[in-house]
């Protein structure tokens, strides 16, 4: 069964201290992992696809990479404005066709001016 | 702007009155998603259209149906909401899957409360 894990559950920043939050995933093929951030009240807001290990992207304080088991989403810097719960997602290969994405929890980011 | 659309963003109903949430897209996306997300929770697949093909997930309840009449539109029909049903609704679309993952672009929610 494919599975997605976020952690940690929620984390608390100072302005500027860096970090990285974690997506762990077990999943028979990988057709695409994706980052999504969510704010309260909202629908989530597409930030990145990653296809294969090895794969980055950023944007502005943003950094997601991937491995064969786990992505991370590194954030530099942040602000105030950067809170927000963070959602993992995957894709799964299957001769299904099109097939759903299986969601983590998601972390719950704040960062304190 | 390319987006979803969804309609309304707050629908307050009765308990058992049926209800039906909206949903546009301008991204002319061939698929069309609704999920159900709960409090601290993961937004929960309920149903998606891969063009005019509806799959039902296996644990929606029958008391949530769905229509797409074109590309450019979807419905969620509650038939009898019970408590136990308010929660965000969120409508997404994305380009054909098959082969490559695409990202799901997902519109702004419909709180729904049941009194």
């Amino acid at each position: 069964e494919d599975q997605v894990t976020q952690s940690p559950e929620a984390l608390r920043l100072q302005e500027g201290e860096s970090s990285s939050l974690n997506c762990s995933y077990t999943v028979s093929g990988l057709r695409g992992l994706f980052w999504y951030r969510q704010d309260p009240g909202k629908g989530p807001e597409f930030l990145f696809t990653l296809y294969s290990a090895g794969e980055e992207k950023e944007k502005e304080r943003l950094k997601a990479t991937l491995t064969k088991k786990e992505s991370f989403l590194h954030i530099t810097a942040p602000k105030p404005e950067d809170s927000a719960t963070y959602l993992c997602a995957v894709q799964a290969v299957t001769l299904a066709g099109n097939t759903p994405l299986v969601f983590g929890k998601g972390t719950r980011l704040s960062v304190i001016a | 702007d390319a987006m979803v659309i969804q309609n309304p963003r707050y629908q307050v109903t009765q308990f058992g009155k049926p209800v039906t949430l909206s949903c546009s897209q301008t991204l002319n996306h061939n698929v069309m998603y609704w999920y159900q997300q709960k409090s601290s929770q993961a937004p929960k697949l309920l149903f998606h259209y891969y063009d005019k093909d509806f799959n039902n997930e296996a644990d929606t309840p029958d008391n949530f149906q769905s229509r797409r009449p074109n590309t450019s539109f979807c419905f969620l029909d509650i038939r009898s909401p019970g408590l136990g049903d308010a929660a965000m609704y969120l409508c997404a679309t994305s380009r054909d899957t098959l082969v490559l993952g695409y990202e799901q672009y997902f519109g702004p929610g419909t709180r729904l409360t049941v009194t």
